[in-house]
């Protein structure tokens, strides 16, 4: 079964840091682009930031670069996300997702098609 | 960065009957979308890609159409377990992945 599983969520206060993991079982991880996603409190989906499958190639949301860090270990089938200079809009529920991609002459295309459960991070004093 | 605006942001729908919901690009992202459903408290889950096909699992009262800037998502006869928020999601012009706000089905 392919299965995603995020930790590492927490209270924090703002200017701190924070590394969420997430877990992948059931699939090859180094064969896919992974992706976070994050959600705040009543709020919609926001896209955070993507890695390629070999950590060449990482995007990230414009609210979190200079702060985020996206990477990959592929010995461990893990993503992370390490968050610094929190502020209290980083406060969200935070989705690990893997990223199928469609291949077409224009280039690559990818979306998110196995999303894990969550890990939630408060930004607050 | 392409906007994805959806409508309605809610819609009152009873059991059994048909759905329709709307979701506009802001610019061209050809049929590169997909649609998401989000129960509460759960995490989202793949429906709809490349704006038509469905995802592994999803029934066929699911159904997406459009490309270019308009797409709909259609569920032919909502079942209990349909209620939840939807989200539509382009991935042609990346980055970044830019999600609609959702359009909230509930029970009318």
């Amino acid at each position: 079964e392919v299965q995603l599983v995020e930790s590492g969520g927490g209270l924090v206060q703002p200017g701190g840091s924070l590394r969420l993991s997430c877990a992948a079982s059931g699939f090859t991880f180094s064969s896919y682009w992974m992706s976070w996603v994050r959600q705040a409190p009543g709020k919609g989906l926001e896209w955070v930031a993507n890695i390629k499958q070999d950590g060449s190639e990482k995007y990230y949301v414009d609210s979190v670069k200079g702060r985020f860090t996206i990477s990959r270990d592929k010995s461990k089938n893990s993503l992370y996300l390490q968050m610094n200079s929190l502020r209290a809009e980083d406060t969200a529920v935070y989705y690990c997702a893997r990223c199928r991609a469609v291949a077409t002459i224009f280039g690559y295309y990818y979306y998110m098609d196995v999303w894990g459960k969550g890990t939630t991070v408060t930004v607050s004093s | 960065e392409i906007v994805m605006t959806q409508s309605p942001a809610t819609l009152s729908v009873s059991p059994g009957e048909r759905a329709t919901l709307s979701c506009r690009a802001s610019q061209s992202v050809s049929s590169n979308l997909a649609w998401y459903q989000q129960k509460c408290g759960q995490a989202p889950r793949l429906l709809i890609y490349g704006a038509s096909t469905r995802a592994t699992g999803i029934p066929a009262r699911f159904s997406g159409s459009g490309s270019g800037t308009e797409f709909t998502l259609t569920i032919s006869s909502l079942q209990s377990e349909d209620f939840a928020v939807y989200y539509c999601q382009q991935y042609n012009n990346w980055p970044p992945w830019t999600f609609g706000q959702g359009t909230k089905v509930e029970i009318k």
